[in-house]
C-alpha cells in the first residue's frame, strides 16, 4: 500500500525556520517525483516545490512565492523527503502535504494526511 | 503563471443530479490537467488525470473531458458521498496551478 506520512509541523515565529519530513512506503522512492503542496486555512491548494526522481538527477522546482526560502531535499536511504522552510512569513501558515507523481500518469496520485504549520508571534 | 478559472465556485444539487464543473486555462495546456476531490479535514484525492483518464478505484460516474484551454468534470448521478470541494490542476507549465475550487453542496 502506498503511504506518505508528513511530520514536523508546529508553531513558529515570523522569520523563523522549520523542517518538514515526508516518510514514504509501499513504492520505490527513487523512481518517483515527490512534491510539496499547501493549503492555507479555508483557502485553495498551492504547489510549493518538487523533487524529481533519481533518473532526473533529483533536480528541484519552486514557485516564485517560496523560491530562495524553501528547499526540497530527499534521503533515499530513509525513504524520506524534506522541506526546509526559512524566513517564514505569516502567509506561509497552512497545512502542508507531500504527494507522489508517476511519470507519464499525471501528478499527485497519492497524498499524505498533511501537517499544520502556523507562523505567528 | 497560467491562471486556472474554475466555475461555478459553488453549486447546490440533489442526489441523482448530473453536475458539470468547468475549468478554463489562461493559455493552452494540452491535456495536462487533473481533477481532485477534497472533503473537510482530508487530503485531496485524484479523480481524473490527463484530462479524461479515470483514476483507478474512482467510480465511473466521474468523467473528464477537454483539451487546450477548456475542461470539464462531470458527475453523471450524484451520490451522497460526492458532496465535497473539487479542484482542477494544470501541470503543463511551472508553477503548477490549481483552480480556486468548486464547493458542491446538498440542495
Amino acid at each position: 500500500e502506498v503511504q506518505l506520512v508528513e511530520s514536523g509541523g508546529g508553531l513558529v515565529q515570523p522569520g523563523g525556520s522549520l523542517r518538514l519530513s515526508c516518510a514514504v512506503s509501499g513504492f520505490t522512492f527513487s523512481d518517483h517525483y515527490i512534491d510539496w503542496l499547501r493549503q492555507a486555512p479555508g483557502k485553495g491548494l498551492e504547489w510549493v516545490g518538487r523533487s524529481r526522481n533519481k533518473a532526473n538527477g533529483y533536480t528541484t522546482e519552486y514557485p516564485a512565492s517560496v523560491k530562495g526560502r524553501f528547499t526540497v531535499s530527499r534521503d533515499d536511504s530513509k525513504n524520506s523527503l524534506f522541506l526546509q522552510m526559512n524566513s517564514l512569513k505569516m502567509e506561509d501558515t497552512a497545512v502542508y502535504y507531500c504527494a507522489r507523481s508517476v511519470v507519464g500518469l499525471g501528478n499527485f496520485d497519492s497524498w499524505g494526511q498533511g501537517t499544520l504549520v502556523t507562523v505567528s508571534s | 503563471d497560467i491562471q486556472m478559472t474554475q466555475s461555478p465556485s459553488s453549486l447546490s444539487a440533489s442526489v441523482g443530479d448530473r453536475v458539470t464543473i468547468t475549468c478554463r486555462a489562461s493559455q493552452g495546456i494540452r491535456n495536462d490537467l487533473g481533477w481532485y476531490q477534497q472533503k473537510p479535514g482530508k487530503a485531496p484525492k485524484r479523480l481524473i488525470y490527463g484530462a479524461s483518464s479515470l483514476q483507478s478505484g474512482v467510480p465511473s460516474r466521474f468523467s473528464g473531458s477537454g483539451s487546450g484551454t477548456e475542461f470539464t468534470l462531470t458527475i453523471s448521478s450524484l451520490q451522497p458521498e460526492d458532496f465535497a470541494t473539487y479542484y482542477c490542476l494544470q501541470h503543463n507549465t511551472y508553477p503548477y496551478t490549481f483552480g480556486q475550487g468548486t464547493k458542491l453542496e446538498i440542495k
